[in-house]
């Protein structure tokens, strides 16, 4: 079964440090979306993308965040400058095959087993 | 932000028996309600879901259930087995733009 693979698994970096978290969607959906779980908390929506723009953000993705599909299959999440409180699960996912495209995004989303990112 | 709730943080069920799993929200434009199911170290995994039109589904031994009058849904797992043993996460969206509402999940553990 196809599906959606993020790199690192773990990712330790300095506060202030970039990091960019790296997704492979399942190959033939075409829209992608970040979400992130800080531990105990809710898994919380950060971003979507489709036809290679954002679609919607959340209050979270400010200017910090940016994404990005530089090439036919990966999806990234770039942090300019992390923060302690960006330590958390981060989760791609992605939706919707050409065939289902018509209908627009639709809910059922495919997540990553997600990059844990530690700020430190 | 609480618009979806769930309050049992944790359950535990004999295997064979039901379990039923409980969400409530605030938000009356959702309109699409959907159950999502983790375990360590993977993603959230497609459990099953329901649209705003409907007041209940099946698939298999999962049934969900929305009471939209009491904006709350549930899901029930019958008979439960040990491999059900996960966090399920109820999400609700509201403007079919593939942004889900989490709840906290509850944390379901089927006894042998």
């Amino acid at each position: 079964e196809p599906e959606v693979t993020q790199t690192p698994s773990h990712q330790v970096t300095q506060m202030g440090q970039e990091v960019i978290l790296r997704c492979v969607p399942i190959s033939n959906h075409l829209y992608f979306y970040w979400y992130r779980q800080i531990l105990g908390q809710k898994v919380e929506f950060l971003v979507s993308f489709y036809n290679n723009e954002i679609s919607e953000k959340s209050e979270i993705f400010d200017d910090q965040f940016s994404v990005e599909r530089p090439d036919g299959s990966n999806f990234t999440l770039k942090i300019r400058s992390t923060k302690l409180e960006d330590s958390a699960m981060y989760f791609c996912a992605s939706s919707v095959t050409r065939d289902q495209e018509r209908q627009g995004p639709n809910e059922k989303l495919f997540f990553g087993s997600g990059t844990q990112l530690s700020v430190l | 932000d609480q618009q979806v709730k769930q309050n049992s943080p944790s359950l535990s069920v004999q295997e064979g028996r039901i379990s039923i799993l409980n969400c409530d929200y605030t938000n009356s434009m959702f309109d699409y309600f959907l159950w999502y199911k983790k375990y360590p170290a993977e993603g959230p995994t497609f459990l099953i879901s329901i649209s705003s039109i409907k007041d209940k589904n099946e698939d298999g031994r999962f049934t969900v259930f929305l009471n939209k009058s009491a904006k709350h849904l549930s899901l029930h797992i019958v008979p439960s087995q040990p491999g059900d043993s996960a966090v399920y996460f109820c999400a609700a969206s509201g403007n079919q733009g593939g942004k889900l509402i989490f709840g906290q999940g509850t944390e379901l553990s089927v006894k042998p």
